[in-house]
Order: C-alpha cells, then sequence, then structure tokens
C-alpha cells in the first residue's frame, strides 16, 4: 500500500533559521507530490507541487522543495524562517494507478517558530 | 469569488443519529474528497469521486457513505454516526490533470462532536 512518511513531528525553530521537513513515500509508479500548510484555524492551501521536470520547484513565501527519485523523497526547504511560518506542514503523494486516483498525506510536520 | 463550503462548520450529535455534512465547490471541478484529520495521524481520505456518479473508497470509509449526483455537490452521509467517528472534517475539490490530480481546494472544515 501506498505511504507518505514525516519523519519530524514537531520542528521548533528560531527566527532566521534554516528549514528543512523531510518526506518520503512509497510508491513505484508516477507520482505527483505536493506540500500544503495549515495555519492555526485555518484550512490547508498549496505551497507547492511537483508533476514533472526540474526536481526543484519553488512555491509561496520563499519555500523550496527537491525531488529526488531514487530516495522516493521530496523534502521542504526554507532558507530563513520567519514568525509567520509557524503552521503544520503536509506532504501528499497522488498515486495514479489504472482507475485509483488517490491523494496520501503524511501525519503532518508542526513547525513553531519564536520571535 | 472560486471557493468550497461546507456545512455546518460545527455539529455536536447523538450516537445513532443520521446526518449529512454538505459540500459545494463552484470551480467545475471533477474531483472532490472528503478527509477527516485526527491529532497525529494527519488527513486521511474517506471517500473520492472523480466524477459525477463516480465514486470510491479512500483510507478510511468505514462508517461513512457519500453521493455524487451533480458536479458541484458532493455530501458526505454519516447513517449511524459513532464517538470515534469525532473529528474535523474537510471537504476539497481539484481539476483531474491528464497525469492525476491537480491542487486541491479545501474547505474552512467541519468540526464533529459525537456524543
Amino acid at each position: 500500500a501506498q505511504s507518505v512518511s514525516q519523519h519530524n513531528h514537531h520542528v521548533i525553530l528560531s527566527e532566521a533559521a534554516s528549514l528543512e521537513l523531510g518526506c518520503n513515500y512509497s510508491y513505484g509508479g508516477t507520482v505527483n507530490l505536493f506540500w500544503y500548510v495549515q495555519y492555526p484555524g485555518q484550512h490547508l492551501q498549496l505551497l507547492l507541487k511537483y508533476f514533472s521536470g526540474d526536481p526543484l520547484v519553488k512555491g509561496i513565501k520563499g519555500f523550496e522543495a527537491e525531488f529526488i527519485k531514487s530516495k522516493f523523497s521530496f523534502n521542504l526547504r526554507k532558507p530563513s524562517v520567519q514568525w509567520s511560518d509557524t503552521a503544520e506542514y503536509f506532504c501528499a503523494v497522488n498515486a495514479v494507478s489504472g482507475a485509483t486516483n488517490k491523494l496520501i498525506f503524511g501525519t503532518g510536520t508542526l513547525l513553531a517558530v519564536q520571535p | 469569488e472560486a471557493q468550497v463550503t461546507q456545512n455546518p462548520r460545527y455539529l455536536i450529535t447523538v450516537t445513532g443519529k443520521k446526518l449529512t455534512v454538505t459540500c459545494s465547490q463552484n470551480m467545475n471541478h471533477e474531483y472532490m474528497s472528503w478527509y477527516r484529520q485526527d491529532p497525529g495521524l494527519g488527513l486521511r481520505q474517506i471517500y473520492y469521486s472523480m466524477n459525477v456518479e463516480v465514486t470510491d473508497k479512500g483510507d478510511v470509509p468505514e462508517g461513512y457513505k457519500v453521493s455524487r449526483k451533480e458536479k458541484r455537490n458532493f455530501p458526505l452521509i454519516l447513517e449511524s454516526p459513532s464517538p470515534n467517528q469525532t473529528s474535523l472534517y474537510f471537504c476539497a475539490s481539484s481539476l483531474i490533470h491528464h497525469r492525476g490530480q491537480e491542487t486541491q481546494y479545501f474547505g474552512p472544515g467541519t468540526r464533529l462532536l459525537v456524543l
């Protein structure tokens, strides 16, 4: 069965620190990859996505992610976090196989940025 | 304004009393989906629909029903709610890319408490 692993459940950083959140998936076929963010009390919204092409994708608010196919990974990075980045971050994998078209989420990483 | 709406936003009910949570989108999206969000478990897909009259089970479909009679609406039905269905529920919709799914747009969420 397909699965998505986010290794860091809670991350605490100071402002201006660099961020890297891990995401690994298990699925050998074609995948589309997403990072979503959920700010406190709000619904999920897209940060960035990868479908094909350049494996380094840039999203909103200075976030980027790199798809490494050989490692089944899609890690999220930001060089310098801000207090406003405090949120929960979800990696998601769209596994397309025949008639199925599921979107599988990781368990999320709660990021707290201290001013 | 492009959006996904859910109603009600908050619901307290008792075990066994049938309830329906409505979901509607105004973006003419083919794909619609329901998720539940629980602490430590992230988002888990309940059901999804690729188009009108086409629905399929996600990862946690037990105890839920859905229907897709119109493209814009995708109600979630709990025929006999139980306390373990207490959760935060999100509806989402997206276009279908030729390689799979496009970005999902999420509703504001419905917080359900089953006593």
